[in-house]
C-alpha cells in the first residue's frame, strides 16, 4: 500500500523568505500523481500544484515549485517570496493512475512571520 | 468555478443523536468523497461514491453510512453520534481520475 509522510508538523518562515516543505512517499508503482494542497485557516482546501511521475520536469506555479526526486521518492514544495497569505496547513498527497482516491500526508502547518 | 458546499460550518449534537451532513456540488462530478480531518492524523477517507447509489468504504467507515440519491448530493450519516466522532468533516468531488475540489468543512462537536 502507498504511504505519504510529512516529517515536519510545523514550520515558520520570515515574510519574503523562501521555505521548503518536505514530503516522502512509498510506492511500487512507476506512474502516479503527486499533489500539494493548501488549507488556509477556516477556508477551503485548494490544489496548489501537481506533478505527473512520468514527467521529469519539476512543476511550477508562480511562487510555488516542487523538487521531484523519483528515485528517492521525495516531493518537496518550495515557496519563494513567502507572503502572509501563504500561512496554512499544507498536505502532500498521492494518487495512483486509474484510481480516484487520494492518499494524504498528515500535513505541515506553515507560519509566516511578519 | 467549481463549487462544493456543505450544509453547516458548525454543528453541535448530543451523544446518540442521528446526524446528517450534506454536501452538494454543482459541476456534474461523478465522484464524491467524505473525509474526516483530525490534528496530527491528516485527512482520512470515510466513504467514496463514484456514481449515484454507488459507494465504497474508505479507511474509517465504522460508525458512518452514506447516501447518494442524486448526482450532485452526497450525505454522510452518523446513525448514533458518539463523542469520538467530534471532528472536522470535509466533502470533496471530482471527475473520474481528476483533481478533487473541497467544500469548506463542517466542524462537528458531539457532547
Amino acid at each position: 500500500a502507498q504511504t505519504v509522510t510529512q516529517s515536519q508538523p510545523e514550520m515558520s518562515v520570515q515574510e519574503a523568505e523562501t521555505v521548503t516543505l518536505s514530503c516522502t512517499y512509498d510506492t511500487s508503482e512507476s506512474d502516479y500523481y503527486l499533489f500539494w494542497y493548501k488549507q488556509p485557516p477556516s477556508r477551503q482546501m485548494i490544489l496548489v500544484i501537481r506533478q505527473e511521475a512520468y514527467k521529469q520536469q519539476n512543476a511550477t506555479e508562480n511562487r510555488f515549485s516542487v523538487n521531484f526526486q523519483k528515485a528517492a521518492k521525495s516531493f518537496s514544495l518550495k515557496i519563494s517570496d513567502s507572503q502572509l497569505g501563504d500561512a496554512a496547513m499544507y498536505f502532500c498527497a498521492y494518487r495512483s493512475v486509474g484510481d480516484d482516491k487520494i492518499i494524504f500526508g498528515k500535513g505541515t502547518r506553515l507560519h509566516i512571520l511578519p | 468555478d467549481v463549487k462544493v458546499t456543505q450544509s453547516s460550518r458548525y454543528l453541535v449534537k448530543r451523544t446518540g443523536e442521528k446526524v446528517f451532513l450534506e454536501c452538494v456540488q454543482d459541476m456534474d462530478h461523478e465522484n464524491m468523497f467524505w473525509y474526516r480531518q483530525d490534528p496530527g492524523l491528516g485527512l482520512r477517507l470515510i466513504y467514496f461514491s463514484y456514481d449515484v447509489k454507488m459507494k465504497e468504504k474508505g479507511d474509517i467507515p465504522e460508525g458512518y453510512s452514506v447516501s447518494r440519491e442524486k448526482k450532485e448530493r452526497f450525505s454522510l450519516i452518523l446513525e448514533s453520534a458518539s463523542t469520538n466522532q467530534t471532528s472536522m468533516y470535509l466533502c470533496a468531488s471530482s471527475l473520474r481520475f481528476n483533481e478533487q475540489f473541497f467544500g469548506p468543512g463542517t466542524r462537528l462537536t458531539v457532547l
